[in-house]
């Protein structure tokens, strides 16, 4: 059973700094991973997703992977009150139907 | 572009009841579509998938099912309702890579 770990927070972080939330997963050979962006009381919206080693970036967000460590960051730049909610990392769980593992999630709280 | 569509939005039904929910997703074929249960400050649980009309796999036992009779269209069902189905149902599509993308959700509450 693949597992993906994530510190459930709360994170809180002022205006303007960087907010970094951390995944870790159990399965070596997982080759993709995404993270999803919930606010309170909508559905999962995919922000990032990530395949090779290193970073990618979009706009204020990056995603860092590190394959060696079993793990993979999203970081926030410039943290906007508009950025609180609760990010989830998912890994493929590798069935035929292309389903995903989720961590329970990070609630961030970006403070004005 | 692809939507997704869930209804009804919130639903509140009494212990012992049935329930159906429908999930359609438009501007794709053959998607892979999955139904998730999200408790309340819980992470998300695959209940259902869907490789194509008529097949279903089941990632729990428990007394929901699910039904795909069009290619385009995922229901989930229960004949009797027990308190603890509440909660945040969610329907996703998928069809290239594993990116899944969530409808907006029903929001269970059984009483």
């Amino acid at each position: 059973q693949k597992e993906v770990e994530q510190n459930s927070g709360p994170l809180s972080v002022p205006e303007g700094a960087i907010a970094s939330l951390n995944c870790t997963y159990s399965d070596r050979g997982s080759q993709s991973f995404f993270w999803y962006r919930q606010y309170s009381g909508k559905s999962p919206e995919l922000i990032m997703f990530i395949y090779s080693n290193g970073d990618k970036e979009d706009g204020r967000f990056t995603a860092q992977l590190n394959k060696a460590s079993q793990y993979v960051s999203l970081l926030i730049r410039d943290s906007q009150p508009s950025d609180s909610a609760t990010y989830l990392c998912a890994v493929p769980s590798g069935g035929s139907a292309r389903q995903l593992t989720f961590g329970s999630g990070t609630q961030l709280t970006v403070l004005p | 572009s692809q939507t997704i569509h869930q209804w009804p939005a919130t639903l509140v039904q009494p212990v012992g009841s049935p329930l159906s929910l429908e999930c359609t997703v438009e501007g794709t074929s053959n998607p892979n579509l999955y139904w998730y249960r999200q408790a309340a400050g819980r992470g998300l649980q695959l209940l259902f998938y869907s490789v194509g009309i008529g097949q279903i796999s089941s990632e729990v036992p428990q007394n929901l099912s699910a039904s795909r009779p069009q290619d385009r269209q995922f229901i989930l069902s229960s004949k009797k309702l027990l308190l603890s189905d509440s909660g945040f149902y969610l329907c996703a599509w998928s069809v290239l890579g594993h990116e899944q993308f969530f409808g907006p959700g029903t929001r269970l509450t059984v009483l």
